[in-house]
């Protein structure tokens, strides 16, 4: 089994003060973990991927992340926020390859950036 | 690259009818595309996964004979929704993902298809 929990349902930051995004997951195998956002009447875009290899994940627009196993974490962060970063991100726990994936979506999180 | 398109962007029919939403991959082959639905203001949730050539595999409360998936080629998936009601009315979002490195893949989502059923 395998679950993923988005502690924040929305977030208000200052432009240019740091993001903070958090994501907590469970999984009985080594999982895949992935951040994607979602723009208002846009499709879902990576931002960036975990997948066994170095624990601090660097993805675009400036966003990186850290896959921490003792704490089963894999929080978002970006040191300063752009009203474009204004949207909803979610966190996602993949388990297995090509049709035996099990694929689980965090609730999301709705990022407000206040100028 | 890995652009994944869904037509149509938004569909509205009457109760009863059948929809049709095609998700293309356009510049990489899918071996996997994934089907999931998307209420407003809550998360996806994912109704089937299939591979090309092959049965979808359809997660657990979603009915395979009201929502059929056909993954005809490397770049198409089709889902039909049968004898749609108000109920169907949904955001479908399609993706696709292909062998990276490793075993480990990404998907790569289309724009979605918004259903209103009257």
């Amino acid at each position: 089994a395998q679950s993923v929990t988005q502690l924040d349902s929305h977030v208000s930051v200052s432009e240019g003060t740091p993001v903070l995004l958090r994501c907590n997951y469970s999984s009985s195998y080594s999982p895949s973990l992935f951040w994607y956002v979602q723009h208002p009447n846009k499709g879902l875009q990576l931002l960036l991927k975990y997948t066994s290899a170095a624990t601090l994940v660097k993805g675009i627009n400036g966003f990186e992340a850290e896959f921490k196993k003792s704490e089963t974490s894999f929080h978002l962060t970006k040191p300063s926020a752009h009203m474009s970063d204004a949207a909803e991100y979610f966190c996602v726990v993949s388990v297995g390859s090509g049709g035996y994936q099990k694929v689980t979506f965090g609730t999301g999180t709705k990022l407000q950036v206040i100028p | 690259g890995a652009v994944v398109s869904q037509h149509p962007s938004r569909v509205i029919c009457k109760s009863g009818t059948s929809v049709k939403i095609e998700c293309r991959s356009l510049d990489f082959q899918a071996t996997t595309m994934f089907w999931y639905r998307q209420f407003p203001k809550q998360s996806l949730m994912l109704m089937a996964t299939s591979n090309e050539g092959s049965k979808a595999t359809y997660e657990q409360g979603v009915e395979k004979d009201k929502f059929l998936i056909n993954h005809a080629s490397l770049t198409l998936s089709t889902l039909t929704v049968t004898s749609a009601h108000p109920e169907d009315s949904s955001f479908y979002i399609c993706s696709a993902s292909s062998l990276g490195t490793g075993k480990m893949e990404t998907q790569y989502f289309g724009p979605g298809t918004r259903l209103l059923v009257l």
